[in-house]
């Protein structure tokens, strides 16, 4: 069975702190793609990032960057300088290869003060 | 502006009784899934729609059913509600073969049931 976990239900930090959020996931499939997602208010999710099974690669995107680490299954997501505008819950997903269907994880409601 | 909208917008039924959400796609998008998403907690895909056809289904039963039209519109049928099935319900298209970062969601449907 496939399954996403984000231990970190809720984190609270001050704009310009670096923030880490935190996934592992569990899979029997050697092909699959990870997924991270933002959610604001507004309800629509925004993707950020896909990265499949054979690249273990980590990205960076401006502020954002991944770090995908199969032998732990993690696939950890860090925002650096973080910025209210940020303040949204994040969603880390799987897909077993090519099936377009996410098993999602529960989220990590993530706050921005100013 | 995914392109993807949903209505309506809010919604509130009795236990019992019958709905259903409309989803309209992108243009030319004839992937179309539907994700139930329970307060605070990640998505949970129900179904996926191509070319009209069901082409999977989670662990949800049969009283959720769907529809796929020529135009790109969908719906999603829930029969006899009940108070488990209030959530944020979300499609999302895309186009086949392009893999999930170029799906696109809506802004969901909230659902209470009373």
């Amino acid at each position: 069975a496939q399954k996403v976990t984000q231990a970190q239900t809720e984190i609270s930090v001050v704009e310009k702190e670096d923030v880490t959020l935190d996934c592992v996931y569990e899979t029997r499939d050697t092909t699959y793609y990870l997924f991270w997602y933002k959610q604001p208010p507004s309800g629509e999710l925004v993707f950020l990032i896909r990265r499949n099974s054979f690249d273990e690669q980590n990205e960076i995107s401006g502020r954002y960057s991944w770090n995908f680490q199969k032998s732990t299954s993690s696939f950890n997501f860090t925002i650096t300088a973080s910025q209210v505008v940020d303040s949204a819950v994040y969603f880390c997903a799987l897909e077993q290869g090519g099936s377009e269907k996410l098993v999602f994880g529960k989220g990590t409601k993530l706050t921005v003060n100013p | 502006e995914t392109g993807v909208t949903q209505s309506p917008t809010h919604l509130i039924k009795t236990r019992g009784q019958q709905v259903t959400l409309r989803c309209s796609s992108q243009s030319g998008h004839n992937t179309v899934s539907w994700y139930q998403q329970a307060l605070g907690q990640g998505p949970q895909f129900i179904f996926q729609y191509y070319r009209e056809e069901e082409n999977g289904r989670g662990n949800f039963p049969p009283r959720f059913s769907g529809l796929q039209f020529p135009n790109y519109s969908s719906e999603l049928n829930v029969n006899a509600l009940e108070l488990d099935d209030s959530a944020l319900y979300l499609c999302a298209s895309s186009l086949p073969g392009q893999g999930i970062d170029e799906q696109y969601f809506g802004p969901g449907t909230r659902l209470t049931v009373t």
